[in-house]
């Protein structure tokens, strides 16, 4: 069975600080990788998308990607307040058209 | 760009009757759509996918005679809630693919159904 795990937090920062999240996936014909942001009541957003080993930076974010090892992972440098939520990691193998999702990390920033 | 959006946002509706929920992509055409469900402090689960003008691809243990999905055009889908139960009550949240960046998901910004 395909699968997407992250550790589930919360992960607890003080304000400032570099964040980071990590995923792992079990399928190695995975080939989409996504980050998403939800906060509490809200749907989620998505922060990064990423198709190729190596990083990615947007602005305060930076997705890194190592296929060899199966592992995701998004740091969001000065975290704010504002970054509180949930990180979703999503994972999309070959040419399936879902995603299949992880359970989520819970980030906090102290102010 | 890649704005989805549903309506209504809350609908609160009696046991037995149905509901119509609308997913409409407004500045892409979405080829295919994906119907979530969200249950409080929990991972979203995959209802449904949709391709315009085709029947919808849904989840094992999803009810299709109870979750209808209709994908009648690039930038409309519907879900619809047939005689609803208590238990039906969730955050429903539709998702599309599409337009430039055809791999990336957008999401709408979700229904609350409550069920009394």
């Amino acid at each position: 069975q395909k699968e997407v795990e992250q550790n589930s937090g919360p992960l607890s920062v003080p304000e400032g600080a570099i964040a980071s999240l990590n995923c792992t996936y079990s399928d190695r014909g995975s080939q989409s990788f996504f980050w998403y942001r939800q906060y509490s009541g809200k749907s989620p957003e998505l922060i990064m998308s990423i198709y190729s080993n190596g990083d990615k930076e947007d602005g305060r974010f930076t997705a890194q990607l190592n296929k060899a090892s199966q592992y995701v992972s998004l740091l969001i440098r000065d975290s704010q307040p504002s970054d509180s939520a949930t990180y979703l990691c999503a994972v999309r193998a070959g040419n399936n058209r879902k995603l299949i999702w992880g359970l989520g990390t819970s980030l906090a920033v102290n102010p | 760009g890649a704005v989805v959006s549903q309506h209504p946002s809350r609908v609160i509706c009696k046991s037995g009757t149905s509901v119509k929920i609308e997913c409409r992509s407004l500045d892409f055409q979405a080829t295919t759509m994906f119907w979530y469900r969200q249950f409080p402090k929990k991972s979203l689960m995959l209802m449904a996918t949709s391709n315009e003008g085709s029947k919808a691809t849904y989840e094992q243990g999803v009810e299709k005679d109870k979750f209808l999905i209709n994908h009648a055009s690039l930038t409309l889908s519907t879900l619809t809630v047939t005689s609803a139960h208590p238990e039906d009550s969730s955050f429903y949240i539709c998702s599309a693919r599409g337009g430039l960046a055809l791999d990336e998901q957008y999401f709408g910004p979700g229904t609350r159904l409550t069920v009394t």
